[in-house]
Order: structure tokens, then sequence, then C-alpha cells
């Protein structure tokens, strides 16, 4: 099993472009979270899915969309990037509510 | 909502040292899960332990659900143990979301 894998692992944007971040997990888990990593912040929450179909807000869901369209995978896009959604994102998986999650290797983003 | 607090915010060991990191949480909570994120960035899952003590190697933690806080105890540390821990709890009412804390970073010299 690959786990929770995500693509890219690297990108340089510039501001006011658009991108899709790929996570995909082969656990068949249900539920699938987006986060970001930014020093001093910790780890919050952007999105997460309950399940192939649904979405729903986190802590800090503004400027970020996702969709769900199939269990294994859950993108998270960006419509128009700006400097401060510079960050680590790092996506994760759980098999039910509030279980173990697993997280994959991180997306390095640098929003110029 | 759920604060979690994390400390100490950094400790230096020397190899083979043991080590204790705490994390206090402010309301009570369905679980709680320690994770390792390494100097490559990382997360793993170290335990999940909303109640008890769990033993995993060198690594142990203690959850206090009660008293509203959580141990975990590294012995004979080694340099590989060095990065960042952080504990996370899920309160039950938050859609599966977890709260983290600001974790500790460690760095265990030779």
């Amino acid at each position: 099993n690959a786990g929770v894998t995500q693509t890219p692992k690297f990108r340089v944007l510039k501001t006011g472009q658009s991108m899709t971040l790929l996570c995909a997990q082969d656990m068949n888990h249900e539920y699938m979270y987006w986060y970001r990593q930014d020093p001093g912040m910790g780890l919050r929450l952007i999105h997460y899915s309950v399940g192939e179909g649904t979405t729903a807000k986190g802590e800090v869901p503004d400027g970020y969309n996702v969709s769900r369209l199939k269990k294994q995978n859950f993108l998270l896009g960006l419509e128009s990037a700006a400097p401060s959604q510079t960050s680590v994102y790092f996506c994760a998986s759980s098999r039910d509510r509030g279980g173990t999650q697993y997280f994959g290797p991180g997306t390095r983003l640098l929003v110029l | 909502g759920i604060q979690v607090e994390q400390s100490p915010p950094d400790l230096i060991l020397q190899e083979g040292a043991n080590s204790t990191l705490r994390c206090n949480f402010s309301d009570s909570v369905n679980n709680l899960q320690w994770f390792h994120q390494n100097p490559w960035g990382q997360l793993i899952n170290l335990f999940y332990i909303p109640s008890g003590t769990k033993q995993n190697g060198r690594l142990s933690a203690t959850t206090v659900a009660t008293e509203r806080y959580s141990l975990l105890y590294i012995s004979s540390s080694q340099t590989t143990d060095s990065g960042v821990y952080f504990c996370a709890v899920y309160g039950g009412n938050q859609g599966g979301k977890l709260i983290f804390g600001q974790g500790t970073e460690l760095s265990v010299k030779p």
C-alpha cells in the first residue's frame, strides 16, 4: 500500500495563478483532510470530507476550494493564488470520525 | 473551541537521555493522537491514545483524560528521534477535525 500520496511535491506560482493539489489514498478511508502548516502556527485544517461527494469547511477555508468526486481522491484548488498562501500543504485520511489520521508527504507551495 | 498546549516548546538532549513531553487540553476529548514530524517534514502517527498507557519500543504515552493531559515518554533517545512532536485532540463535535498543539521541537545530539 502506498498510503497517502500527494502531487506535486513542490510548486512555485505567481500571484493570481491557479493550481490544483491532488491527494490520493489507497486505504479505502471515508474521511479526508487538507491542512496547511506555517511556521509558529502548527497545522490548521482548511477543508475536509466525510465521504465521496461531500466537503466541509475547516478553520481556514478562504481562498481554497475542494472536491471529492472519488472516494480515494481529494483535490484542493487555489483559484487565484496569493503570497499568504505560501505554505506546506498536507493531506490526511482516516477510516472514521476521530480515527487515526495518516498523512501524505506534503506539498511545498511558494507564491511570488 | 478546545485549546491544546504543549510543553516544552524546545528540548535538546544528549543521545541516550530520557525525556517527557506534555500535552494539556482545555476540555474533554474523545481521543488524542501523538505525531512525529521528522526533519524531512513527514508526519508519522505514533499513538492513538484516548486514555491509559501504550508502549511502542522506546516510546510510550499516557493519557489521563479526567485531568486533561497526556505525556509522551522517549527513553534512550537517538538522533533519529529528532524532529517535532505534536499532540492532537478530537472533541467529538468537530466533524472529525483534529486540533493540533504547537509542537515540541526535539533535537538529539550525538
